[in-house]
């Protein structure tokens, strides 16, 4: 079955790198993405990697694919407080569509 | 190009109404998916439309029920609202169904059952 998992919070101070992690359970996962939604917004497509990819580098972001473990991490470089919000990450399954499976998102906190 | 849009932003209602609310996806967009979030149970999948047809749905009662028109903007509908439908809806639109479409959210519609 699909379930995606996060740890629920981070703080980190600002200037810092910010690490997000992400597991998830099926295998036949094609793209995995990430998304962030910042207080009272709609969720931001940030970034996202194909299942066949273990690196994928966009500016201060990036992320790390280990498709043995089914673990997905996001780097933030140099996290700005406006980097504050809620991250979730999400799967899509090959055939089905534009469906995406969520985590509960990690909300990440920047202090100043 | 606009962004896609969702009427109303807010919305109260009362236990047993129904409600009606619309997404216009991005220009030249035809999938539109609709998404509820929760507190509780977190980002969870509703249906998504392409061409006028349900392509995909998940796992709500029935009286969640959906519909795209033409022009591909879409409609969700509840009826007999509970407490438990109070939630954040959130819209969605891409291009096509492939799983490597790049999904554009809308700020979504707030939804409050009193």
């Amino acid at each position: 079955g699909e379930d995606v998992e996060q740890s629920l919070f981070l703080s980190v101070r600002e200037g810092d790198s910010s690490v997000i992690n992400c597991t998830y359970t099926d295998s036949s996962s094609t793209y995995l993405y990430w998304y962030k939604q910042e207080p009272g917004a709609g969720l931001q497509l940030l970034t996202y990697i194909f299942s066949n990819m273990d690196m994928k580098q966009d500016q201060r972001l990036t992320v790390l694919l280990n498709k043995k473990d089914k673990h997905l991490s996001l780097r933030i470089a140099d996290t700005q407080t406006g980097d504050s919000a809620i991250y979730f990450c999400a799967e899509s399954i090959n055939n089905a569509g534009n469906m995406l499976t969520f985590g509960g998102g990690t909300r990440l906190m920047v202090k100043p | 190009k606009a962004g896609v849009t969702q009427t109303p932003r807010y919305l109260i209602k009362t236990r047993g109404q129904q409600v009606t609310l619309s997404c216009s996806p991005i220009s030249g967009h035809r999938s539109v998916s609709w998404y509820q979030q929760t507190p509780g149970q977190g980002l969870q999948f509703l249906f998504e439309y392409f061409s006028e047809t349900q392509r995909n749905k998940g796992n709500f009662p029935g009286r969640f029920s959906g519909r795209q028109f033409s022009n591909s903007r879409s409609e969700m509908n509840v009826s007999t609202l509970e407490l438990g439908d109070s939630a954040l809806y959130l819209c969605a639109s891409s291009l096509g169904l492939a799983a490597w479409e790049t999904q554009y959210f809308g700020p979504g519609t707030r939804l409050l059952v009193l």
